[in-house]
């Protein structure tokens, strides 16, 4: 099965720290992504990379930055938290093919940033 | 910009009942996926529709795919309260973009 893992489920941080959330998943995926889910907003895409050292903006990446300097390891950097950044932090992964096309998520990552 | 709509938000329904969710998506899109998101849990797929007239069953839940309409719709048959859950659909942006447009998702209470 493939294994999405994010290296937190919680963490707490205050305003202005910066936030490093890490997502590695095992089956050698192309692509990866970060989301953030919030109430009544459903899930909006942060950033995603289409190969190691790629990355493209998603719908909302203001805010964000990004590393993939391994193709197992996808990194969600806040450079300065800020309140609005209290979120659900969601990563996936997808080999997409003709027949399939799945993401596969992670247990998510739930930041507050007081 | 691709933009996914789904309704209704919120469905409360009887054990028993039948119901649909709609996906409504603004752009050409060929691939429509369809997830389910327990609470507190992560999200995992359900259906994964490739062509216009896809159909894919699972138990209680139908999925079907309408590309000229730019519609699909997840058919609730007889729900049990297993299926209480949230429902999202995604749809992949121009092919060969890799991005992946999510709904606001569909928060399915089924009532025993």
């Amino acid at each position: 099965d493939v294994k999405v893992t994010q290296s937190s489920r919680y963490l707490v941080k205050r305003t202005g720290e910066k936030v490093f959330l890490e997502c590695v998943q095992d089956m050698d995926h192309e692509n990866m992504f970060w989301y953030r889910q919030d109430p009544g907003l459903g899930l909006r895409l942060i950033y995603f990379s289409y190969d190691v050292k790629m990355k493209e903006k998603g719908d909302i990446p203001e805010g964000y930055s990004v590393s993939r300097e391994k193709k197992e390891r996808f990194s969600l950097i806040l450079e300065s938290a800020s309140t609005n950044q209290t979120s659900m932090y969601l990563c996936a992964s997808v080999n997409r093919g003709p027949s399939n096309g799945e993401l596969f998520f992670g247990e998510g990552s739930r930041l507050t940033v007081l | 910009e691709l933009k996914v709509e789904q309704n209704p938000l919120f469905l409360s329904m009887q054990e028993g009942k039948n119901y649909t969710i709609y996906c409504n998506y603004s752009t050409t899109s060929d691939r429509l996926y369809w997830y389910r998101q327990d609470p507190g849990k992560s999200l995992e797929s359900l259906f994964v529709l490739l062509s216009n007239g896809a159909v894919k069953q699972e138990g209680r839940l139908m999925a079907s795919l309408d590309t000229k309409a730019r519609l699909s719709t997840l058919h609730i048959t007889a729900a049990v309260h297993d299926l209480s859950a949230t429902y999202f659909c995604a749809v992949e942006g121009t092919s060969g973009t890799y991005k992946y447009i999510f709904g606001t998702g569909t928060r399915l209470k089924v009532l025993a």
